[in-house]
């Protein structure tokens, strides 16, 4: 089935390290983005990419780091740099053209440092 | 930041119809109207889109006004199912994403 596959969907690290959030869709998408969200809040954009090896920095791109090497993939790298990193992230995907240009989402990676 | 405006919580009968507002007055004429919502700890789902006209689809009709200034969402028949946070979006077909607060809608039963 087409979909957009998030994973894993609970990762644990130490604080310090850097960790990669997997985001893979075969919807054949041109627009990527990553979303966090925290307890009781709305998402905040971090990264979309309208195209392969193009993207932009959202509301809260500091501390994280993307790539769009290929048009299913957009992999997220949350720093150490990153000063609050536990969060629920989100990824989704959207087409750029025809009648309906809504996003579909993964089911997000709750990610939890420690 | 967010275009909209949306109440931040309202409350609706199970069986009756949920009409959820939002405000978007500086919505310029390139821009479409989305809907979403998010049940607890889940990814966002889309339920509809319009630009202009009301449009219609199995899960809701959406209500734009004349003025395009405000809309209205409609679930006909709200079920428990139904109880999540419902983001209004505002944005041109191939931009980004920017979602508000939403409306958190409990469904009584």
């Amino acid at each position: 089935d087409g979909g957009i596959t998030q994973s894993p969907k609970y990762l644990f690290r130490k604080e310090g390290q850097n960790v990669t959030l997997s985001c893979e869709q075969n919807l054949n998408h041109d627009a990527m983005y990553w979303y966090r969200q925290d307890p009781g809040q709305g998402l905040r954009l971090i990264y979309y990419s309208q195209i392969v090896n193009d993207f932009q920095k959202g509301d809260i791109a500091e501390g994280y780091s993307v790539s769009r090497e290929k048009k299913e993939s957009f992999p997220l790298t949350v720093t150490s740099a990153q000063k609050n990193p536990t969060a629920f992230y989100l990824c989704a995907s959207s087409t750029r053209q025809g009648p309906g240009t809504e996003a579909f989402f993964g089911q997000g990676t709750r990610l939890t440092v420690v | 930041d967010a275009k909209t405006t949306q109440p931040t919580s309202m409350d609706c009968a199970e069986g009756r119809a949920a009409n959820l507002p939002c405000n978007h007055s500086t919505i310029s004429g390139n821009e479409y109207v989305y809907w979403y919502r998010q049940i607890h700890s889940q990814g966002p789902q889309y339920i509809i889109h319009g630009l202009k006209n009301n449009e219609t689809n199995e899960m809701a009709s959406l209500i734009i006004t004349e003025d395009r200034k405000s809309s209205t969402l409609i679930l006909p028949h709200a079920t428990l199912r139904d109880t999540a946070v419902y983001y209004c979006i505002v944005r041109v077909r191939d931009d980004k994403i920017i979602f508000g607060k939403g409306t958190r809608l409990h469904i009584l039963p």
